[in-house]
């Protein structure tokens, strides 16, 4: 059981590249999130999605988008990279409703340099 | 909106001894659920114990239990019998129980364990 896998681990972008990284779980969780982690702000919501198609902004969205075009995947974009982009990025699943009292299931985060 | 506050950035502690990391946080809302995620230097967010609101009798799993006053919005952890393994980054979290069930985060504490 792999739970959320997250790819790349590791990635080093020049600012304006863009690229995608790819979050897939197989919990047949409903909800999908992507965080973002820097020093002495703890994680902060970047996107979620509470089902199949459907994508909600959370508190940092600028700068990202996000796809969820099938149930196990949740795919988060930057168009044009930023060096204020450069952060460690994580994915976490969950069940839907009373599920919750289960908490998240993480991936193991991507580290994301931007020059 | 949720808030999550962690006012202690550092936290030390002797081996074998026990330490307490504070947690309050402030929501309008009577039902939700808090954790404690250990973080340590590998990345990987791992769940370390879970209170639900409505629950008076506050939370155990092994060495680790918290004081949660729920009038006082406040849900600390106590670590008994520390050890070396404990060292690593802690992030205290509320989650709500509406449609997305968004965990929101402190900042964090870092806690060492010396010898």
């Amino acid at each position: 059981n792999a739970g959320v896998t997250q790819t790349p681990k590791f990635r080093v972008l020049k600012t304006g590249q863009s690229m995608t990284l790819l979050c897939a779980q197989d919990m047949n969780h409903e909800y999908m999130y992507w965080y973002r982690q820097d020093p002495g702000m703890g994680l902060r919501l970047i996107h979620y999605s509470v089902g199949e198609g459907t994508t909600a902004k959370g508190e940092v969205p600028d700068g990202y988008n996000v796809s969820r075009l099938k149930k196990q995947n949740f795919l988060l974009g930057l168009e044009s990279a930023a060096p204020s982009q450069t952060s460690v990025y994580f994915c976490a699943s969950s069940y839907a409703g009373t599920g919750g009292a289960g908490g998240y299931t993480f991936g193991s985060g991507t580290r994301l340099t931007v020059v | 909106a949720q808030t999550v506050t962690q006012s202690q950035p550092e936290m030390s502690v002797q081996e074998a001894e026990t330490v307490t990391l504070s947690c309050t946080y402030d929501t309008s809302e009577s039902d939700y659920y808090l954790f404690w995620y250990k973080q340590p230097p590998s990345r990987q967010m791992i769940l370390v114990i879970r209170q639900e609101a409505y629950k008076q009798q506050n939370a155990t799993e092994n060495r680790f239990s918290v004081n949660f006053q729920k009038a006082a919005k406040s849900f600390s952890l106590k670590i008994s019998d520390s050890q070396l393994g404990d060292a690593a980054m802690y992030f205290c979290a509320h989650r709500n129980t509406g449609t997305a069930s968004k965990l929101t985060f402190g900042t964090g504490t870092r806690l060492q364990v010396t010898l």
